[in-house]
């Protein structure tokens, strides 16, 4: 199986701050990797697909970066509406695995 | 526009059992692989288990095998849970979810259902 760690679990930023957040596979996904953004109370949010494409209706301050073993998601200058948990998911095989989250908050 | 909407959450004992249903519209639901997504109160996202578009290929995690059987209705545009055996552990909101591609990565989601396992 594969595991997904993420870093750091929380971080604590202000509206314009650049955020970076890793996400680290225990084996080679090629670029098989997602970011999700999930805010309390609501479904989770499909930001980033195949490591570094961004889905639809997102904006460009949001990329991903990465391919193998390691993974960054940027969020380039930090907005009010960004404040949540992301979270990365591996989607090489099965049993599919998330990393453990890492929040965002407010400085 | 892509719609999922789960329903069936409950409150029930342990050793329960319980039917969830995923009800989909706004795309080709025959020709997607879908998935369940737990969330624990407070805790991060788990998968569940994951079927295929013809339904005869089936996933689940380790925590849920032998106990939770994925289906689906494709006439019906619609995705099942059933979970037996229920345990305390289980307690959590489901989620259903599409596949965007040609990998398990989650394009759209339910806003969930809550099942609770308590005695």
């Amino acid at each position: 199986d594969i595991q997904m760690t993420q870093s750091p679990s929380s971080v604590s930023a202000s509206v314009g701050d650049r955020v970076t957040i890793t996400c680290r596979a225990s084996q080679d996904l090629s670029s098989w990797l997602a970011w999700y953004q999930q805010k309390p109370g609501k479904a989770p949010k499909l930001l980033i697909y195949e490591a570094s494409s961004l889905q639809s209706g997102v904006p460009s301050r949001f990329s991903g970066s990465g391919s193998g073993t390691d993974f960054t998601l940027t969020i380039s200058s930090l907005q009010p509406e960004d404040f949540a948990t992301y979270y990365c998911q591996q989607a090489r095989s099965f049993p599919l695995s998330f990393g453990g989250g890492t929040r965002v908050e407010i400085k | 526009e892509v719609q999922l909407l789960e329903s069936g959450g409950d409150l029930l004992q342990p050793g329960g059992s319980l039917r969830l249903s995923c009800a989909a519209s706004g795309f080709t639901f025959s020709t997607y692989t879908m998935t369940w997504v737990r969330q624990a109160p407070g805790k991060g996202l788990e998968w569940v288990s994951s079927i295929s578009d013809n339904g005869l290929y089936t996933f689940y995690a380790d925590s849920v095998k032998g106990r939770f059987t994925i289906s689906r209705d494709n006439s019906k545009n619609t995705l099942f849970l059933q979970m037996n055996s229920l345990r305390a552990e289980d307690t959590a909101v489901y989620y259903c979810a599409k596949r965007r591609g040609t990998a398990t990565i989650l394009d759209h989601w339910g806003q969930g259902t809550l099942v609770t396992v308590s005695s």
